[in-house]
């Protein structure tokens, strides 16, 4: 019930197009599903996050895709560049339970020059 | 500046030795949380505080023990019952009714 599944493990792209990050959760009480940004050796940062009732959410090149019915969503990084080159993971949280997160395995993303 | 700030940033431990983690935040935050990394696997909770003299189990909270006397300061122990303690530890901290934690620059451990 609290999992969150993550994939692609891996993922390689080429400059300039379009990173496709998938999660799927199953406890449908959880309200926040944030998407965190890690280098090698240092803490996680937010990237971008949504809650259940927008189907989309977009800051510059960084889209998070909501479908609630299927309980699935999705990060879409448009132009690629290599300084994106990094891990990815999502998370998802419901706010009764003290903001815990529950995170996805981790997606590690090589944008090639 | 503020921010979170954990140290060591590498820690070495040996066998049947307790260690202690330091996490310091100073952005007034009300929520401290610790995590542990591993290589290939997401972040999994050890314990969290939501004020200060309070806090819970994580889903891996066995081997490890916190306190919480000060709001800015959530340290952790690995004591010797964590058998296999070799990991990235990241600590994070949130403010009271918003949803986003914001995390140090993580400690590793290593077993010697």
């Amino acid at each position: 019930q609290q999992q969150v599944k993550q994939s692609p493990q891996s993922l390689i792209v080429q400059k300039g197009g379009i990173s496709i990050i998938n999660c799927a959760y199953e406890n449908t009480a959880f309200d926040y599903f944030p998407w965190y940004q890690q280098f090698p050796g240092k803490g996680p940062a937010l990237l971008i996050a949504i809650r259940p009732d927008v189907s989309e959410k977009k800051e510059g090149r960084f889209t998070i895709s909501f479908n609630k019915s299927a309980k699935q969503f999705s990060l879409h990084i448009m132009d690629s560049q290599p300084g994106d080159s990094a891990t990815y993971f999502c998370a998802a949280s419901r706010g009764t339970s003290g903001s815990r997160l529950t995170f996805g395995e981790g997606t590690q993303l090589t944008v090639n020059p | 500046d503020g921010g979170i700030t954990q140290s060591p940033k590498y820690l070495f431990r040996k066998e049947g030795q307790n260690v202690t983690l330091s996490c310091e935040q100073n952005l007034n935050h009300d929520a401290m949380y610790w995590y542990r990394q591993d290589p290939g696997q997401g972040l999994r909770l050890i314990y969290y505080s939501q004020i200060v003299n309070d806090f819970q189990k994580g889903d891996i909270a066995e081997g490890y023990s916190v306190s919480r006397e000060k709001k800015e300061s959530f340290p952790l122990t690995v004591t010797s019952a964590q058998k296999n303690p070799t990991a990235f530890y990241l600590c994070a901290s949130r403010v009271a009714g918003a949803e986003t934690q914001y995390f140090g620059p993580g400690t590793r451990l290593l077993v010697l």
